[in-house]
């Protein structure tokens, strides 16, 4: 079955990037049939929608972020990965990957386990 | 894009029955079937337990369903069990966006 992991420093300086790599294993993420999401939990929060990408390497975003995410695909590697600039304490939270699912209908699964990144000097 | 509005807190005994809204526009839960909900336990990953508003992925429980009238949707979870106590999320994709509720916290007395 397939599984998402993330990774990346959990200990990012503000006004510098986040950046962020899901590896995805047990499927192939060209699959074509899905989506590949970044989401995020500020600490005792609910949950936020960052963006998705495409195996071909579209992308769509949170309007409310749209200015500072980038994410991207390698699918060599089967990896996606997320890029947020000019971090500030608000920044800090649970950073998740998930699969989005649009054969059958839209949701996310699975998802990765999260990690945490504090953003703080 | 706003956030789906979910109460903050629903409470039941064991056995019991309880019901979590979730209340967007039309622009999200009310015009499309893309609503989901997910269960997340304390310190583990949400995990889907309906999409489509009213599907079970294999392995969910039938004492979980979901709704939809208008603008809200709803997860009734039947037959309260200890381990259903966390915090359950609805989500809906729009056009293009993804919306998620600001999640319920279940107690289970």
């Amino acid at each position: 079955q397939v599984q998402l992991q993330e990774s990346g420093p959990t200990l990012v300086k503000p006004s510098q990037t986040l950046s962020l790599t899901c590896t995805v294993s047990g499927g192939p993420i060209s699959s074509g049939t899905h989506f590949w999401s970044w989401i995020r939990q500020h600490p005792g929060k609910g949950l936020e929608w960052i963006g998705y990408t495409y195996y071909s390497g579209s992308a769509y975003y949170n309007p409310s972020l749209k200015s500072r995410v980038t994410i991207s695909v390698d699918t060599s590697k089967n990896q996606f990965s997320l890029n947020l600039t000019s971090v500030t304490a608000a920044d800090t939270a649970v950073y998740y990957c998930a699969r989005e699912d649009r054969l059958r209908s839209f949701y996310f699964d699975p998802w990765g386990q999260g990690t945490l990144v504090t953003v703080s000097s | 894009q706003s956030a789906l509005t979910q109460p903050p807190s629903v409470s039941g005994s064991p056995g019991q029955s309880v019901t979590i809204s979730c209340t967007g526009t039309s622009n999200d839960v009310g015009t499309y079937n893309r609503v989901s909900w997910y269960q997340q336990p304390p310190g583990s990953a949400p995990k889907v337990i309906i999409f489509g508003v009213y599907n079970r992925p294999s392995g969910v429980p039938d004492r979980f369903s979901g709704a939809k009238s208008g603008n809200t949707a709803s997860l009734t979870i039947s037959g309260l069990q200890a381990e259903d106590e966390a915090v359950y999320y609805c989500s809906s994709f729009t056009s293009s966006s993804w919306v998620f509720g600001g999640g319920t916290k279940l107690t289970v007395l």
